[in-house]
């Protein structure tokens, strides 16, 4: 079965530290999604993307936040002066052209000290 | 925010019916109920969706109710593996690049 595919499972970064977290979405999917859970918290979102542009994005995604498709293949976020409260687990998600179901992958725990 | 009503919590003995509710009093005739589930800080599963019909798959079934204000997922026979956060989420019918809007779901105990 088509499955998301995220990397790295687990990042430990330094405060001021630049992250990047990458995903490969289920081939052939055009809508990408980027959620964040704090430990212990709620899945929040944080950017949809189609067509190589943001659609839309949550107040949590602010300037310090990025993402990219930089081929076919890969999605990525980025985080470009890490915070302490950025760290959480990150979920990338992907969904089909025709189907109205949003797909997700097994995340990137990022803690940041 | 999430516009639907979900039990904090619940138990299931396992082998049993898990009968999983969801009030979405609110929902819009072009808006189906989805149900995701996620175990332990994996990403979030999905198990099924649908706009007004029951539904099953080989996961679950969801019953709906007539009026769609609200739903039951119905996991048939529980195992401990079945123990998660299920989340019952409303999202617009082709909406684009709308995304799911996560609420605090019910956490599931599966009881040996």
């Amino acid at each position: 079965e088509p499955e998301v595919t995220q990397t790295p499972s687990h990042q430990v970064t330094q405060m001021g530290q630049e992250v990047i977290l990458r995903c490969v979405p289920i081939s052939n999917h055009l809508y990408f999604y980027w959620y964040r859970q704090i430990l212990g918290q709620k899945v929040e979102f944080l950017v949809s993307f189609y067509n190589n542009e943001i659609s839309e994005k949550s107040e949590i995604f602010d300037d310090q936040f990025s993402v990219e498709r930089p081929d076919g293949s890969n999605f990525t976020l980025k985080i470009r002066s890490t915070k302490l409260e950025d760290s959480a687990m990150y979920f990338c998600a992907s969904r089909g052209n025709s189907g109205n179901t949003i797909y997700f992958g097994e995340g990137s725990w990022l803690t940041v000290v | 925010d999430a516009k639907t009503t979900q039990p904090p919590s619940m138990d299931c003995a396992e082998g049993r019916a898990a009968n999983l509710p969801c009030n979405h009093s609110t929902i819009s005739g072009n808006e189906y109920v989805y149900w995701y589930r996620q175990i332990h800080s994996q990403g979030p599963q999905y198990i099924i969706h649908g706009l007004k019909n029951n539904e099953t798959n080989e996961m679950a079934s969801l019953i709906i109710t007539e009026d769609r204000k609200s739903s039951t997922l119905i996991l048939p026979h529980a195992t401990l593996r079945d123990t998660a956060v299920y989340y019952c989420i409303v999202r617009v019918a082709y909406s684009g690049n709308t995304p799911l809007v996560f609420g605090k779901g019910t956490r599931l105990s599966v009881i040996a």
